[in-house]
């Protein structure tokens, strides 16, 4: 089946600007999980959605916003662009909430420079 | 403060031998620990997880351990391949809402 899929692979901001990301799980999942990484900071967590309301959410300013559709689809958006938001913008799926002992299927991912 | 650490930031092994990253952490009391395999430009890839009760997990040519008293946790490659060589992510899973915390990864080298 296929995997998880992220729209667009590249993205070239500048600073104020807003973007939005996309994110297709794999068919029946119904989490997803959106991550940021940078190679000072590694992977950290954003937020997690399940059954379209938002779950978790990890320590970033409410620029940082996210939303799940019916069809599990998932879409995050970061508004007024700062420099250090660049970033690769992972995004996981899973059938079940939490992720903890449920398998999470990474995408390839989104890279976003903020020039 | 709340640390996960790996150890080193590169680690390079000859092909054959095993190769043994380490997962320390401070502060957290994770139910579970995962290891993900990152190789460049792409995500990561689940490998293994290991619950707190349990003290080894094994997988083909994987093997991690989990030491809640140490709180450590070894992952091995044994006969390790210039396949193998990636950057290794070890997550801690804690909480009721099953949080996942990330280290920031170990670059693995097999060199031929």
């Amino acid at each position: 089946k296929a995997g998880v899929t992220q729209t667009p692979r590249y993205l070239i901001k500048t600073r104020g600007q807003q973007v939005t990301l996309s994110c297709s799980p794999i068919s029946g999942h119904r989490s997803v999980s959106w991550y940021q990484q940078t190679p000072g900071q590694g992977l950290q967590f954003l937020f997690e959605y399940f059954s379209e309301t938002q779950r978790n959410k990890g320590n970033f300013p409410g620029r940082f916003s996210g939303r799940q559709f019916s069809n599990s689809r998932s879409e995050m958006n970061v508004s007024t662009l700062e420099l250090g938001d660049s970033a690769l913008y992972l995004c996981a799926s899973s059938w079940a909430l939490g992720g903890g002992t449920d398998t999470q299927y990474f995408g390839p991912g989104t890279r976003l420079t903020v020039l | 403060s709340q640390k996960i650490e790996q150890n080193s930031e590169a680690l390079n092994i000859q092909e054959g031998k095993t190769a043994t990253l380490t997962c320390n952490y401070t502060n957290y009391s994770p139910a579970y620990l995962q290891w993900y395999r990152q190789d460049p430009g792409r995500g990561p890839v689940f490998l293994l997880l290991i619950r707190e009760n349990e003290k080894e997990k094994r997988k083909e040519r994987l093997k991690v351990t989990f030491d809640t008293t140490l709180k450590q946790s070894l992952f091995h490659i044994t006969a390790s391949q210039p396949a193998d060589s990636a950057t290794y992510l070890c997550a801690l899973v804690i909480g009721l809402d099953d949080k996942i915390i990330f280290g920031k990864g170990t670059r693995l080298h097999i060199l031929p």
